[in-house]
């Protein structure tokens, strides 16, 4: 079962827009996580935030971790042509667990 | 370091036929696992390792075999392939429970 799940599916900006992904899920997690693939590629991590931060920067990237509502966002600002990928975030399942699970994904593509 | 590396990058299978997939990686990471991923459905876990001689079953562990005799390599191996095994697989590993995973490149792998 998903226990993250990205929206929008698909999202279409032109470049030099900020672009705004959201990922919900449904139990306690340790952290969460944002991963790019380009079309074909393998995943590339972009960034890790803990349960216990709200907000987290990496250059254009800001991630945000609302954990009372069980929710996220990564914002990507002054999108380039090269930003265009899949984006998903992955979660644990708290404590416990040794598994990631991903979502199905945010498909951004960035008009030149 | 080469990171995660994957053979072969693509591969066509009759049904009923076996094979492994292969995945190693260079960095001394104590957890790998594999994934599918499949159109519309994001990435399932397969199976996953915390460390040498340790493996455990993820979401979608039917008709996969793995097994973990040393920290570098986790093979993958299909028993007796179906069409339902056409997917991209993709191998990761990282340092620790919950850390960032770095993935290869994937296996395109078509069942006919």
């Amino acid at each position: 079962s998903q226990q993250g799940e990205e929206d929008p599916q698909a999202l279409s900006i032109q470049e030099g827009e900020n672009a705004t992904m959201n990922c919900s899920y449904k139990t306690s997690i340790n952290n969460l996580q944002w991963y790019r693939q380009n079309s074909g590629r393998g995943l590339v991590h972009l960034i890790l935030i803990r349960s216990n931060e709200r907000e987290k920067h990496s250059g254009r990237l800001r991630v945000t971790l609302d954990t009372s509502k069980k929710s996220s966002s990564l914002l990507i600002t002054a999108s380039r042509a090269a930003d265009t990928a899949s984006y998903f975030c992955a979660t644990d399942s708290g404590a416990g667990s040794y598994q990631l699970t991903f979502g199905k994904g945010t498909k951004l593509s960035v008009i030149p | 370091n080469a990171g995660v590396t994957q053979t072969p990058k693509f591969q066509v299978l009759k049904t009923g036929q076996s094979m492994t997939l292969q995945c190693a990686q260079d960095m001394n990471h104590e957890y790998m696992s594999w994934y599918r991923q499949d159109p519309g459905m994001g990435l399932r876990l397969i199976h996953y390792s915390v460390g040498a001689g340790i493996t455990d079953q993820g979401e979608v562990p039917n008709g996969y075999n793995v097994s973990r005799s040393t920290t570098e390599d986790f093979p993958l191996r299909l028993l007796s392939a179906a069409p339902s095994q056409t997917s991209v697989y993709f191998c990761a590993s990282s340092l620790a429970k919950f850390y960032e995973q770095y993935f290869g490149p994937g296996t395109r792998l078509t069942v006919t």
